[in-house]
């Protein structure tokens, strides 16, 4: 069955340091994957994607995200935490079905 | 912000009834897909719109049902609601199928009753 996995609900962090937010996914064929962020009161806002190509891929605000296909992982990073960063981030994936799957979401914590 | 608008923003139904819930997409889109989110979830995926026919559905009962209109505009309808429908109803528009991302709107909060 195709699905998303955020082991994480909750990730905390100090600001300066780096941060990981974790993703697996299960899907059929190659993946679509994407990571979106949500602040409180606000519509889930892109931040990166992979479609193909370099397993590294940078995104807005700094984060990027990389691709492993033997771990089927796809997690997200930053090398610096800022306060602003805390928000709830979700993992997503697209299937060749074009059907889309989210994670439940991890929420971010970062403490000055 | 992205250009995604949703209304309304909320609404109250009671069991059995039937809803209408509306997206006008980005400028520029010509795909739209609808969302469920409960509380402390992750979206779910009910189906998506391209140009007009739909191309992709999720595990969502056929009382789930959409439109979209020649501007791209969206519709989604659920009839004889239940209290598990209660979530946040999320429209994103994407600049084609495939491997675009999605620009979602604010939602709309539906309470059942």
């Amino acid at each position: 069955a195709q699905s998303v996995a955020q082991p994480e609900d909750q990730v905390n962090v100090a600001e300066g340091n780096p941060l990981t937010v974790k993703c697996t996914y299960s899907v059929s064929g190659n993946p679509y994957l994407f990571w979106y962020v949500q602040y409180p009161n606000r519509g889930l806002q892109f931040l990166l994607k992979y479609i193909t190509g370099d397993n590294l891929v940078k995104g807005s605000y700094g984060f990027e995200a990389e691709f492993n296909k033997s771990q089927t992982s796809f997690h997200l990073k930053k090398p610096s935490a800022l306060v602003s960063d805390s928000a709830l981030y979700f993992c997503a994936v697209r299937d060749i079905g074009n059907k889309f799957y989210f994670g439940s979401g991890t929420k971010l914590n970062v403490k000055p | 912000e992205t250009g995604v608008t949703q209304s309304p923003t909320h609404l109250i139904k009671t069991r059995g009834q039937q809803v209408t819930l509306r997206c006008s997409s980005q400028s520029g889109h010509n795909t739209v897909s609808w969302y469920q989110q409960a509380l402390g979830q992750g979206p779910q995926f009910i189906f998506q719109y391209y140009r007009e026919e739909e191309n992709g559905r999720g595990n969502f009962p056929p009382r789930f049902s959409g439109l979209q209109f020649p501007n791209y505009s969206s519709e989604l309808n659920v009839n004889a609601l239940e209290l598990d429908d209660s979530a946040l109803y999320l429209c994103a528009s994407s600049l084609d199928r495939g491997s675009y991302e999605q620009y979602f709107g604010p939602g709309t909060r539906l309470t059942v009753t």
